[in-house]
């Protein structure tokens, strides 16, 4: 069984570019979440989606962060315009809650230079 | 809000048994849950934890006090494969979100 799908892996872009980060989450799994992860400030959640609506935005830095999610296999997170400081790591996750249990299935993460 | 304390670095020898703590401040506890990351990959599922007491899968361990707000994570015959990050993250009730430790890095040396 195919686990979370992240592309690309790895993007190097200049400021004031656009950035789109894509995932496929886990078949059959209703809830998806958008993390970034970075040195200073660790593991962050962004937003996250069930059944394929914003549930929790509030993670979201700022208006150039946008996410959305058209079907069940499908999530973006874009950015625009980029800057330097969303450098980061940005890992998407998936779920199927059972019983209150939540154990969430991440992808490989996408490692994103913004020059 | 919620906050969550965890040791930043921990090291042990290869055979021996380690423990991370994990201290956690939040309205609504539903449960803790602890994830590995090895340096260059993706956070990984290892234990779950509703209920008071110890959960045992292999050479893991997991235990949480819900009256003391604590929680931690055992691993035993540690092994060099070991090295790696663990973060506890708590659910919170009504929400399907983690919110995640800062994470600890366990260095296992021969």
């Amino acid at each position: 069984d195919a686990g979370v799908i992240q592309s690309p892996r790895h993007e190097v872009t200049e400021m004031g570019q656009e950035v789109t980060l894509r995932c496929k989450p886990i078949s059959g799994h209703n809830s998806l979440f958008w993390y970034r992860q970075t040195m200073m400030r660790g593991l962050e959640l962004l937003i996250y989606f069930n059944n394929n609506v914003p549930i929790d935005d509030s993670g979201m830095p700022e208006d150039r962060f946008s996410a959305k999610m058209p079907n069940a296999s499908f999530s973006t997170l874009k950015i625009q315009p980029s800057e330097p400081r969303d450098s980061a790591v940005y890992f998407c996750a998936s779920s199927q809650p059972r019983g209150g249990e939540e154990t969430q299935y991440f992808g490989p993460g996408t490692r994103l230079l913004v020059l | 809000g919620q906050s969550l304390e965890q040791p930043s670095e921990v090291t042990a020898v290869e055979g021996a048994i380690v423990q991370i703590n994990c201290t956690y401040q939040t309205s609504g506890f539903y449960g803790l849950s602890w994830y590995q990351q090895h340096d260059g990959g993706a956070p990984t599922f290892l234990s779950y934890n509703a209920l008071d007491g110890l959960e045992e899968t292999g050479r893991f361990s997991s235990f949480l006090s819900r009256s003391d707000s604590y929680g931690y994570l055992l691993l035993q015959e540690l092994q060099m494969k070991d090295s790696a990050s663990y973060f506890c993250a708590v659910i919170m009730v009504g929400f399907q979100k983690l919110v995640f430790g800062t994470g600890t890095r366990l260095l296992v040396s021969p």
